[in-house]
């Protein structure tokens, strides 16, 4: 079993739909990350979260420590907004991160 | 500002030749660090560094050295290329101000083919 999982891993919606990625991990972390990977191969750092919900245009991203869970939510999607979704976490006490497998979001107009 | 520069972006080598994969960040950021993605598996990291003079080994460094001589530098040696080593390799480096803070700043990538 992977450290980190997410879900699902193929995503396809139509343009408009909330869109909910799920990240759950196993191991005691410092901090939680969400990537983008464009179809390009691009990679950029959406949120990084310890506690609490960030929110950045329509994207939101929550994490409950307890439960060892993260999610990405994407309201009102576009087409744009296709890529694949990575969850990554810091582990807990070192300078190690550890990436989930990927979450390939497709979103037609 | 660049950001991270990876070079090449591109390159073929044949099994038993060594290459240097290049990386550099002009954002003074101290940790800097090594992936490759294979397909169906998440990244992977490969090597990492804390500061100048300072790395220490990730999940799957064998086959693969590293040093930083330069806040600024930090190349991957491939010794003796293997098929295996088959992959898309990112550089990626953050500040290491505040701890879980700082988001990673990653290079566009480099294809490298082991035939």
């Amino acid at each position: 079993k992977n450290e980190v999982e997410q879900s699902p891993q193929n995503l396809t919606a139509q343009e408009g739909e909330f869109i909910t990625i799920n990240c759950s991990y196993s191991v005691g972390i410092s901090a939680l990350h969400w990537l983008q990977q464009h179809p390009g191969g691009g990679i950029v750092s959406l949120f990084m979260l310890s506690s609490g919900k960030k929110k950045h245009g329509r994207l939101i991203a929550t994490i409950n420590i307890q439960e060892k869970h993260s999610s990405l939510h994407i309201t009102a999607s576009h087409p744009r907004d296709s890529a694949v979704y990575i969850c990554a976490v810091r582990s807990e006490g070192t300078y190690k991160y550890i990436f989930g497998t990927g979450t390939r979001l497709k979103v037609l107009a | 500002n660049a950001g991270v520069t990876q070079t090449p972006k591109f390159q073929v080598l044949k099994t038993g030749q060594s290459m240097t994969l290049q990386c550099a960040q002009d954002m003074n950021h101290e940790y800097m660090s090594w992936y490759r993605q294979d397909p169906g598996m998440g990244l992977r990291l490969i090597h990492y560094s804390v500061g100048a003079g300072i790395t220490d080994q990730g999940e799957v460094p064998n086959g693969y050295n590293v040093s930083r001589s330069t806040t600024e530098d930090f190349p991957l040696r491939l010794l003796s290329a293997a098929p295996s080593q088959t992959s898309v390799y990112f550089c990626a480096s953050s500040s290491l101000g505040s701890y879980s803070n700082q988001p990673q700043h990653f290079g566009d990538g480099t294809r490298l083919s082991i035939l």
